[in-house]
């Protein structure tokens, strides 16, 4: 069965940092995998999407995510956090189910960025 | 163009009452979700449909039923709702695109807060 491993529920960063959010999968087929954020209050919104076209995959709002293989990882980074990065963010793979996708998500990972 | 969305946004209900979630798309996706969000453990797929006239069980769909009205329209029902329903509920669409390196995207409402007392 398809899965997502998010490590760290909570992660703090400093404005400015390096941010760095893990996700690692299992699949037993080549994976989609997707990374959505949810502001205080609101709902999901995609960030970015890998569906094997390129292992480096950009996104909205600076993000970036990397498809190694070898490490079954779909880790997020974004070079320099801003404050408005706070929100919690969620990794996911798609499965396959006839004439359409479902969503296996992970338990998600909250960003906190201090001044 | 709304996108997906739901009402209501806020909802309080006693043991033992029943209502309906209510969410509709205005993107002309084919396929429509409901999945609820609890604190440390993400979300969790409730109920599905791939396309108009079709639903499909999810990961959690024991005490809920849904109906696909029609192709914008899909609504969640709780036909006595308990305590353990207390969760913010997710709507979303997608639509199946073409080509090798093609997915789906799912895109969100805004979520209904229901509290069951």
């Amino acid at each position: 069965a398809q899965s997502v491993t998010q490590l760290g529920s909570h992660v703090s960063v400093s404005e400015g940092a390096l941010v760095l959010l893990r996700c690692n999968y299992s699949s037993s087929v080549p994976p989609y995998l997707f990374w959505y954020v949810q502001y205080p209050n609101q709902g999901l919104q995609l960030l970015l999407k890998y569906t094997s076209a390129a292992t480096l995959v950009k996104g909205i709002n600076g993000f970036e995510a990397e498809f190694k293989k070898s490490e079954t990882s779909f880790h997020l980074t974004k070079p320099s956090a801003h404050m408005s990065d706070a929100a919690e963010y969620f990794c996911a793979v798609s499965v396959n189910s006839g004439a359409t996708n479902k969503l296996i998500f992970g338990t998600g990972t909250l960003l906190a960025v201090q001044p | 163009n709304a996108g997906v969305t739901q009402t209501p946004k806020f909802q309080v209900l006693k043991t033992g009452q029943s209502m309906t979630l209510q969410c509709a798309q205005d993107m002309n996706h084919n396929s429509m979700y409901w999945y609820r969000q609890d604190p440390g453990m993400g979300l969790r797929l409730i109920y599905y449909s791939a396309s108009e006239g079709t639903t499909d069980k999810g990961e959690v769909p024991n005490g809920y039923n849904v109906s696909r009205l029609n192709k914008r329209e899909f609504s969640l029902r709780l036909e006595s709702a308990a305590p353990s329903q207390t969760s913010v509920y997710f709507c979303a669409s997608s639509q199946r695109t073409s080509g090798v390196h093609s997915t789906d995207t799912q895109y969100f409402g805004p979520g209904t807060r229901l509290t069951v007392l």
